[in-house]
């Protein structure tokens, strides 16, 4: 089942503007996590934010999580071409046992125009 | 690298062939994923093997199966594929299941092309 939708599908800006991408989820989360996918590769993973943090930095990354919004957004500080990929959010459903599971959203794609 | 190692990166089959696809990992991890990508859709999660035990099959169609032989290796078995099933297909690990406060490293994928 898809948990996360990422907003907005698409977005296209220049190199050194900053890029705002936001992730909704429908059910209560352990974690969120947010990860980089270049085109027809594997997935690489960004950063993770616990259920009780609100805010998590990472190099030009800021992750900020709000519960009761049961929503997500990532910024991307002073893009580069190379950031060009597509962002995934994705939800860790259940809270221990056999039935945990990483879902993910729809993805954003993100071009970035040197 | 990522120490997820899918092979083979490309596959064309035709709808009456037997393939396999091969994912190992040399992280030491419990967890293992098999998700399905395909164009304009989100990842679908098809199955969820944790100590080899497969926890999770997302009503995938019995042409997809499955095996998980040790904790290193995972397979899934292809046989009469239709050519809807043409997608990347992506094996991920993870530490384990019970907390989830891990992430999951992904391989490159499987491009499948059904004829």
């Amino acid at each position: 089942s898809q948990q996360g939708e990422e907003d907005p599908q698409a977005l296209s800006i220049q190199e050194g503007e900053n890029a705002t991408m936001n992730c909704s989820y429908k059910t209560s989360i352990n974690n969120l996590q947010w990860y980089r996918q270049n085109s027809g590769r594997g997935l690489v993973h960004l950063i993770l934010i616990r259920s009780n943090e609100r805010e998590k930095h990472s190099g030009r990354l800021r992750v900020t999580l709000d519960t009761s919004k049961k929503s997500s957004s990532l910024l991307i500080t002073a893009s580069r071409a190379a950031d060009t990929a597509s962002y995934f959010c994705a939800t860790f459903e259940g809270y221990g046992g056999a039935t945990n599971k990483l879902i993910f959203g729809t993805g954003t794609l993100l071009a970035v125009q040197p | 690298e990522t120490g997820v190692t899918q092979t083979p990166r490309h596959l064309v089959m035709g709808m009456t062939n037997k393939k396999s696809l091969k994912c190992e990992q040399h992280l030491g991890h419990n967890a293992m994923y098999w998700y399905k990508q395909s164009a304009k859709k989100p990842l679908e999660l098809m199955f969820v093997y944790s100590l080899e035990e497969r926890v999770e099959n997302n009503s995938v169609p019995s042409r997809f199966s499955p095996e998980c032989p040790n904790s290193s290796h995972l397979f899934l078995h292809l046989h009469t594929l239709q050519p809807e099933d043409s997608a990347l297909y992506l094996c991920a690990s993870s530490q384990d299941l019970a907390t989830g406060n891990t992430e999951a490293f992904f391989g490159q994928g499987t491009r499948l092309t059904v004829v």
